[in-house]
C-alpha cells in the first residue's frame, strides 16, 4: 500500500526554466511533508518542508505547495540549474510520530 | 544539521553470511533510524533505535534478520543476517533534527551517506 506516490519517474527540464515535481498521498493523518534531494552514492539531503497547516513554503529557488483537499503537494524549482539534476523524494510524517514515509522518487535532469 | 558517517560505504558479500553496518553521529541523539532502499525503490524504514532500549521494528522487518545495537547516544549498528541476494540494497541511518535541537517544531531527518550492499 503506497501511501506516498510520485507518479513521474523522471522529468527533463531546460536550464533556467521551472521544474515542477509532484507528489500525492492517501493518508489524511500525515501532518508534515518534506522534500529530499539525492545524488548518486550520497544519502538524501533535506531540501524543504511544509506543515499541514500551511499551503505554501518558500526557500530561495524552492517552493513547496500543499493542497490538503486534493492530498497533493508539489515542489517548484525556479530557475532550474544543471546542479539540480538528482533524484527528488517526497516524504510524509504521521501526526505525533517520527516515521517518514517516502515516495518512489523522481529523477530530475536539467539540461544546459 | 549533523555529520553522519557510515562504515562500510559498500561491500560485496556471499549468500548466507552477515554484515554489520556502523553509523556514527557527531552529536548526541536519542533516536536513530535505519532505512533500506532496494534497487529502483523508495526508502523504507527498517527500525527506530533508542539508546538504552530495544529497537522498534516496522512491519515486515524482524530482529533476527536485522539485529540493531545502540550502545550510546552517538553510535548504532545494523546487522544484516543470513544474507540473500534480495538483501542487496542501500542501507542508510538517519537522525531527527528535533532530537538535535530539542525543538519539537521540526522533524527533518538527516541521513548518512549510505552503505551499498551487494549479495551474490
Amino acid at each position: 500500500d503506497q501511501q506516498v506516490k510520485q507518479n513521474s519517474p523522471s522529468l527533463s527540464v531546460q536550464e533556467g526554466r521551472i521544474s515542477i515535481l509532484n507528489c500525492d498521498y492517501t493518508n489524511s493523518m500525515f501532518d508534515y511533508f518534506l522534500w529530499y534531494k539525492k545524488y548518486p552514492a550520497e544519502g538524501p539531503t533535506f531540501l524543504i518542508s511544509i506543515s499541514s497547516i500551511k499551503d505554501k513554503n518558500e526557500d530561495g529557488r524552492f517552493t513547496v505547495f500543499l493542497n490538503k483537499s486534493a492530498k497533493h503537494l508539489s515542489l517548484h524549482i525556479v530557475p532550474s540549474q544543471p546542479g539540480d539534476s538528482a533524484v527528488y523524494f517526497c516524504a510524509a510524517r504521521m501526526e505525533y510520530g517520527n516515521k517518514l514515509v517516502f515516495g518512489a522518487g523522481t529523477i530530475l535532469r536539467v539540461k544546459s | 544539521s549533523a555529520v553522519i558517517s557510515q562504515k562500510p560505504s559498500r561491500d560485496i558479500c556471499q549468500r548466507g553470511t552477515s554484515l554489520t553496518i556502523q553509523c556514527q553521529v557527531d552529536s548526541q541523539v536519542t533516536m536513530m533510524f535505519w532505512y533500506r532502499q532496494q534497487p529502483g525503490q523508495s526508502l523504507t524504514l527498517i527500525a527506530t533505535a533508542n539508546q538504552g532500549s530495544e529497537a522498534t521494528y516496522e512491519s515486515g522487518f524482524v530482529i533476527d534478520k536485522f539485529p540493531i545495537s545502540r550502545p550510546n547516544l552517538t553510535f548504532s549498528t545494523l546487522t544484516v543476517s543470513n544474507m540473500s541476494p534480495e538483501d542487496s540494497s542501500i542501507y542508510l541511518c538517519s537522525v531527527s533534527l528535533w532530537d538535535l535541537t530539542g525543538t519539537k517544531s521540526y522533524n527533518e531527518q538527516f541521513f548518512g551517506p549510505g552503505t551499498r550492499l551487494t549479495v551474490l
